[in-house]
Parts: C-alpha cells; sequence; structure tokens
C-alpha cells in the first residue's frame, strides 16, 4: 500500500534562516504526483508546490523548493528565507492512479509543524 | 468566487444520532474526496468519487457513506455516530486527468461525537 512518512513532528527554525522538511514515500506505481501543503492556524489548507515523478527539474514556486530524489523516494520540502508568517503544520501528499476506479486519489503524511523564530 | 463550501461548520451530535455532511464546489471538478484530520494522524481519505454516481473508498472508510448524485455535490454520512469520529472533516476537489492538478479544500466541519 502506498504510504507517506514525515519524521519530523515539530521544526524550529530562525527568521531569514532556511528549512527542510522531510518527506519519504513508498509506491509501486511509475507515475505519481507530489504536494507540499500548508495549514496554518486559522485551519485551512493551502496548495504549495507540486513535482511529478517524471518530471526531470526539482519544482520550485518563490520561496519554496521541494527536492525530489527519485531513487531514494523523498521529496522534501525547502524553504528559503523563513518568516514569521511560515508557522504552520505542513502535510506532504502523493497522488496515484488507482486502476480499478480509473481516478486518482491522494494521500498525506502526518504532517511537521514549524515554529518560525524572531 | 465560492469554490469548494462545506455545510455545516461545526456540529455536536451524541452517540447514535446520524447526520449528513454536505460538500459542495462550483468549479465542475471530476473528482471529490472526504478527509477527516485528527491530531498526529494529518489527513486521512474516508471516500472519493471520481465522477458523478462514482464513489470508492479510501483508508478509514468504516462507519461512513457517501453519495455523489450530483457532480457538484458529495455527501458524506455517519448513520450511528460514535465518539471515536469526532474529528476535522475536510472536503476537497480536484480536476481529473494527469498527476497533475492540487486538491482544492474546503474550510472544514468540526464535529463532536458525546
Amino acid at each position: 500500500a502506498q504510504k507517506i512518512t514525515q519524521t519530523q513532528p515539530g521544526m524550529f527554525v530562525q527568521e531569514k534562516e532556511a528549512v527542510t522538511l522531510d518527506c519519504t514515500y513508498d509506491t509501486s506505481d511509475p507515475s505519481y504526483g507530489l504536494f507540499w501543503y500548508k495549514q496554518p492556524s486559522s485551519g485551512e489548507m493551502i496548495f504549495l508546490i507540486y513535482q511529478g515523478s517524471y518530471d526531470q527539474q526539482n519544482a520550485t514556486e518563490g520561496r519554496y523548493s521541494l527536492n525530489f530524489q527519485k531513487a531514494r523516494k523523498s521529496a522534501n520540502l525547502v524553504i528559503s528565507a523563513s518568516q514569521l508568517g511560515d508557522s504552520a503544520m505542513y502535510f506532504c501528499a502523493m497522488r496515484e492512479l488507482m486502476t480499478y476506479t480509473g481516478g486518482f486519489k491522494t494521500i498525506f503524511g502526518a504532517g511537521t509543524r514549524l515554529f518560525v523564530k524572531a | 468566487n465560492a469554490g469548494v463550501t462545506q455545510t455545516p461548520k461545526f456540529r455536536v451530535l451524541k452517540t447514535g444520532q446520524s447526520m449528513t455532511l454536505l460538500c459542495a464546489q462550483d468549479m465542475n471538478h471530476e473528482y471529490m474526496y472526504w478527509y477527516r484530520q485528527d491530531p498526529g494522524m494529518g489527513l486521512r481519505l474516508i471516500h472519493y468519487s471520481v465522477g458523478e454516481g462514482t464513489t470508492a473508498k479510501g483508508e478509514v472508510p468504516d462507519g461512513y457513506n457517501v453519495s455523489r448524485l450530483k457532480k457538484q455535490n458529495f455527501l458524506l454520512g455517519l448513520e450511528s455516530a460514535a465518539p471515536s469520529q469526532t474529528s476535522v472533516y475536510f472536503c476537497a476537489s480536484s480536476k481529473s486527468g494527469g498527476n497533475t492538478g492540487e486538491l482544492f479544500f474546503g474550510e472544514g466541519s468540526r464535529l463532536t461525537v458525546l
């Protein structure tokens, strides 16, 4: 069964520094998508970044980049120049094709809570 | 621009009562999902739908039923609520086709079962 693992329940980072949030995944499907979502204390889920399994380049979106190491099955999120507003819960997710339904489903890791210190 | 709307936002039930959570999306998305979020466990997929009239089980389907009679609506039902179903429920939708396409989430529904 597919699985997403985030081994860091909580992380601290100093404002303006970079931080890496770890994510490993397990799938036997060669075609899949990897996502990171942010959940601030207000509770909404915010999409940050996407990486396709066949993408050659690591995805970047502003201060967010995804360090994709396919052989190691890892998809770490790097946040550069951390800001106080980055304090939130971060979820790694994987989207896979479900052959028996013909559709896709997305599963999530347990999340990492990031605290940015002033 | 509504996006994904969940009702109700909050609900308190007694054990054994039934209720339905409604999710509505106005983006013409094919896929819709129901997740529950519990502390330390992330979001776990309850049921999902790849199109009108179709549903499938996710990771934690027991105790829940769903229906997708209209493309824009995805209903989550609890026939006999249990305290273990106390959680925050999120509905999400996404476009069909390919592995791209992020999930668009509702604001969540907080359910407490006493």
